[in-house]
């Protein structure tokens, strides 16, 4: 049964910290790995979608890496913002199924 | 242009009612999902539907039963509302997540008074 996890389970930093963001998982037989966003009382946004033959992907300041043999992904966050407070979560498919399993998420803020 | 519209937004009832939440997408995806998250935030499945077929069905109370009358929707029936089923209902759909990953509609926030 995959696992996804989180740590830590928030975060808080002043603006303009690079930060990296962890996320590992137990069944490395992935299809692929994706981040999302999650501001309070919204909706989930995703971020970046890893295959599994990926290494990375990036988007603007978002550089996602992805280490199957390791079970761990890393979401890199260049320069943060203040309107990069949110909570991230990780996703997997579970095993060969369109089932997705989620960490529990890391609630970032990041201070003006 | 919203990809996955679903509605109501917000919906307060009290406990035994009957209440639906409807999900729509519009990019032609085959696969739907509902799933479910709770008051620590954390996010589970529930069910998806794969071209109106129901695909996966997690270990969920029969009082709630999706109904896909097309590809492009998939609501979700709460019968004999409970307060433990207060939580953010999201419906998500994919065209092959292996491929393409997931899209999440807003949420609908379920309030059981």
């Amino acid at each position: 049964k995959q696992e996804v996890t989180q740590i830590p389970a928030a975060l808080s930093v002043p603006e303009g910290e690079n930060l990296v963001l962890n996320c590992s998982f137990t069944d490395s037989a992935i299809y692929n790995l994706q981040w999302f966003r999650q501001d309070p009382g919204k909706g989930l946004t995703s971020l970046l979608l890893i295959q599994s033959s990926q290494r990375e992907q990036t988007s603007g300041r978002l550089n996602a890496s992805l280490d199957k043999s390791s079970g761990r992904s890393t979401l890199y966050i260049a320069a943060s913002q203040p309107g990069d407070s949110a909570t991230y979560l990780c996703a997997v498919p579970q095993g060969g199924s369109e089932k997705l399993v989620f960490g529990k998420g890391m609630k970032l803020t990041v201070n003006p | 242009d919203t990809a996955v519209s679903q509605t109501p937004k917000y919906l307060v009832t009290q406990m035994g009612n009957d209440k639906s939440i409807k999900c729509e997408q519009n990019l032609g995806h085959d696969t739907m999902y509902w799933y479910k998250q709770d008051s620590k935030k954390f996010l589970k499945i529930m069910f998806s539907y794969n071209n109106k077929e129901l695909i996966i069905n997690e270990t969920v109370p029969n009082r709630f039963s999706p109904k896909s009358p097309d590809k492009a929707h998939l609501n979700l029936h709460i019968n004999s509302l409970e307060l433990g089923d207060s939580a953010v209902y999201f419906c998500a759909s994919s065209q092959g997540s292996m491929s393409y990953g997931y899209t999440f509609g807003s949420g609908t926030r379920l309030t059981v008074v």
